[in-house]
């Protein structure tokens, strides 16, 4: 397994404004991935972080909007940038370990106002 | 892309009972399926995972069995406690892509 971990749990932000939150994982990983969830809603992938290159976006997510940042096999971050309301939510990252489990960090809940 | 349906959306069921939630896919290529327990204000967690060339697995209480021919597999819960109350959701996929059901609520009562 993987142990992962976030920073910043959470925090309360003003429109307009970024946030850029960590993921550290315990051990090299080979794929990293950002999640968002809504309250009460399923996971979402913004996109999967790749190490040295940009980050594959899904439908939805664009770059400019989220830019990821992957510069080795242990860390990402991801910035939600001009942020409004709408972006309040959980983002968590995750990462497969083993063959192709998926492991969670403890997520980041962010609040826009 | 892949279409994932999970059912039911809530589940109700007695202590000591058995639960079972069921995971549709549409994806052929689908090779791994995943299932999730989310409790409330934690992170998702890994309960128990099949590959696409294994039938059933067991682990203690929960069990998870496959059919490829019809793109389902299901979750079962036996002997349920009031720990086992937390949203679950199904992920099928392939290594590296991976598409959440919508959750299934379940909640144990004494």
């Amino acid at each position: 397994s993987a142990v992962i971990s976030q920073k910043p749990s959470r925090d309360i932000c003003q429109r307009g404004t970024s946030l850029t939150i960590q993921c550290q994982v315990d051990s090299q990983v080979t794929m990293m991935f950002w999640y968002r969830q809504q309250p009460g809603q399923s996971l979402t992938l913004i996109a999967t972080a790749n190490q040295g290159s940009e980050a594959t976006y899904e439908s939805g997510f664009v770059i400019d909007k989220f830019p990821i940042s992957r510069p080795n096999l242990t860390f990402s971050t991801l910035t939600v940038s001009n942020m409004s309301p709408e972006d309040s939510s959980i983002y968590l990252c995750s990462a497969l370990a083993g063959e192709i489990e998926q492991y969670f960090g403890p997520g980041t809940r962010l609040t826009v106002t | 892309g892949e279409n994932v349906e999970q059912h039911p959306s809530t589940l109700s069921v007695q202590e000591g009972d058995s639960a079972v939630i069921k995971c549709t896919y549409s994806d052929s290529a689908s090779n791994y399926f995943p299932w999730y327990k989310q409790e409330l204000g934690k992170r998702p967690q890994l309960i128990i995972d099949i590959r696409s060339n294994v039938g059933e697995k067991k682990d203690q209480r929960i069990a998870v069995t496959l059919n490829k021919t019809a793109k389902h597999f299901s979750l079962h819960i036996t002997e349920t406690q009031p720990e086992d109350s937390a949203v679950y959701f199904c992920a099928p996929g392939s290594w590296g892509k991976f598409q959440f059901g919508a959750g299934t609520q379940v909640v144990v009562t004494p």
